[in-house]
């Protein structure tokens, strides 16, 4: 059994189009994240819930929109894409977003945006 | 604000051979430090982490690592490197108190025959 999976693995699209990615864990975990990771491999955060709750929204442009149904899934949807957005995301989960908390993450859904 | 330093962007490494990568960070708070591994195509997955307690830390498929405070450094060890040890290597470290993790730039490990 996947403990994080993400939907779809690859996303081609044309810029200005809206697309979304899907992550679901199976971890029973309460936090889940959102990462993006660019061309150079650099991981950087852009949101957390914790139980269905924003906790951690980076500086991040506004088409960029996390939703959060239930603990077990966090999408995120994209709206207007640029070329800039290609890069590779990644969703994780943890116990309970703690600072010693283990982070489980998914493989990946590459965006490519031409 | 933390920031984390992977001094080595990539190491290339024999087979059979030792390895370590470098890893600082820089913080005035206490901190909790991760290693994780990421194979190619996949996800990251936690090689070891240390919360507190002995220094010497050791984790997943032979990997071990080291807290030096006074350095402030995690650098990661590994004795015998395998051809399936090649991979990407992110040092991270979490503030006390906080809920975000900061990533190094990487390491690349490649192991060749």
């Amino acid at each position: 059994d996947t403990a994080v999976s993400q939907t779809p693995k690859y996303l081609v699209t044309q810029m200005g189009n809206d697309k979304s990615i899907k992550c679901e864990q199976n971890l029973g975990h309460d936090t889940m994240y959102w990462y993006k990771q660019d061309s150079k491999k650099f991981l950087k955060i852009m949101f957390s819930y914790n139980n269905k709750e924003l906790i951690i929204n980076e500086t991040v442009p506004n088409r960029f929109s996390p939703k959060s149904p239930d603990k077990a899934h966090l999408n995120l949807h994209i709206n207007s894409l640029e070329l800039g957005d290609s890069a590779v995301y990644f969703c994780a989960s943890s116990q309970g977003g703690r600072d010693t908390d283990t982070q489980y993450f998914g493989p990946g859904t590459r965006l490519t945006v031409l | 604000a933390q920031s984390v330093t992977q001094l080595d962007s990539q190491v290339p490494v024999f087979e059979e051979a030792p390895v370590e990568l470098r890893c600082n960070y820089s913080s005035s708070v206490s901190v909790y430090l991760f290693w994780y591994v990421q194979y190619p195509n996949q996800g990251l997955q936690l090689l070891l982490k240390y919360l507190s307690g002995s220094t010497l830390v050791k984790g997943i498929n032979g990997f071990e690592a080291e807290f030096n405070k006074s350095q402030t450094s995690f650098h990661l060890r590994k004795p015998s490197v395998h051809i399936s040890d090649t991979a990407e290597y992110f040092c991270a470290v979490n503030l006390a108190n906080d809920y975000k993790l900061s990533f190094g730039a990487g390491t690349t490990v490649t192991v060749r025959a």
